[in-house]
């Protein structure tokens, strides 16, 4: 069955340093994934995805992700990271199997907090 | 463009009633996503819906858990006779096909007591 792992349940990381979150899937062929960030009480908002193309994607607010297929990981990072930042990143791979109708299967997040 | 909405944000419910939440997609999306996250297990499938038709219900739960998308007005996921197991946050996304980005609402948050 596909899998999404996000190792990392909760990251801390000052403010203006860099950050990489990580995420693996298994899957064998090509993987449609996603980047989503939760504020606490909010909805899931899209960071960027990956179809095909280019392995290195940019998204919102300055985040970028690289699709490593040798690795199976599609990490998420940030240069410089801002206190707003904080918040629970989810990693998403669409469901291609079983008869799947391209629901998402997603990671279990992980928690971002920012130290001044 | 408004996007995904949800309603109620927060809903609170007796053990026994029953549950109706709202999903109105984004303009121009025909397919519905529900997903429950519960705590300590991350957002899970539930059921997959287009105009009038459910696609996919493999995530939902046989008994108690229905979901409707009908030609008019929103997507509606109800859970009768609910238990306090039920208490989670309610998400739907909606995309333009299949395969598609989905685009998440900002949930209904339900407590069971």
């Amino acid at each position: 069955a596909q899998s999404v792992t996000q190792p990392d349940i909760h990251i801390t990381v000052s403010e203006g340093a860099s950050l990489e979150l990580r995420c693996n899937y298994s899957y064998g062929a090509t993987p449609y994934l996603f980047w989503y960030v939760q504020s606490p009480g909010q909805g899931l908002q899209l960071l960027l995805k990956y179809f095909s193309g280019d392995t290195l994607v940019q998204g919102i607010k300055g985040f970028e992700a690289e699709f490593k297929r040798s690795q199976s990981s599609f990490n998420l990072r940030k240069p410089s990271v801002h206190w707003s930042d904080a918040a629970e990143y989810f990693c998403a791979v669409v469901q291609n199997y079983g008869g799947s109708q391209g629901n998402l299967i997603f990671g279990k997040g992980t928690k971002l907090s920012v130290k001044p | 463009n408004a996007g995904v909405m949800q309603n109620p944000r927060h809903l609170v419910r007796r053990r026994g009633q029953e549950a109706r939440l709202r999903c109105s997609p984004m303009k121009g999306h025909s397919h519905v996503y529900w997903y429950r996250q519960l705590p300590e297990e991350g957002l899970k499938f539930m059921v997959y819906l287009q105009k009038e038709n459910i696609i996919d219900e493999s995530g939902m739960p046989k008994e108690r858990f229905s979901a409707e998308f009908p030609k008019e007005g929103p997507s509606i996921l109800r859970i009768q006779q609910v238990v306090r197991g039920d208490s989670a946050a309610y998400f739907c996304a909606s995309s333009p096909g299949r395969w598609e980005t989905q685009y998440f609402g900002p949930g209904t948050r339900l407590l069971v007591l």
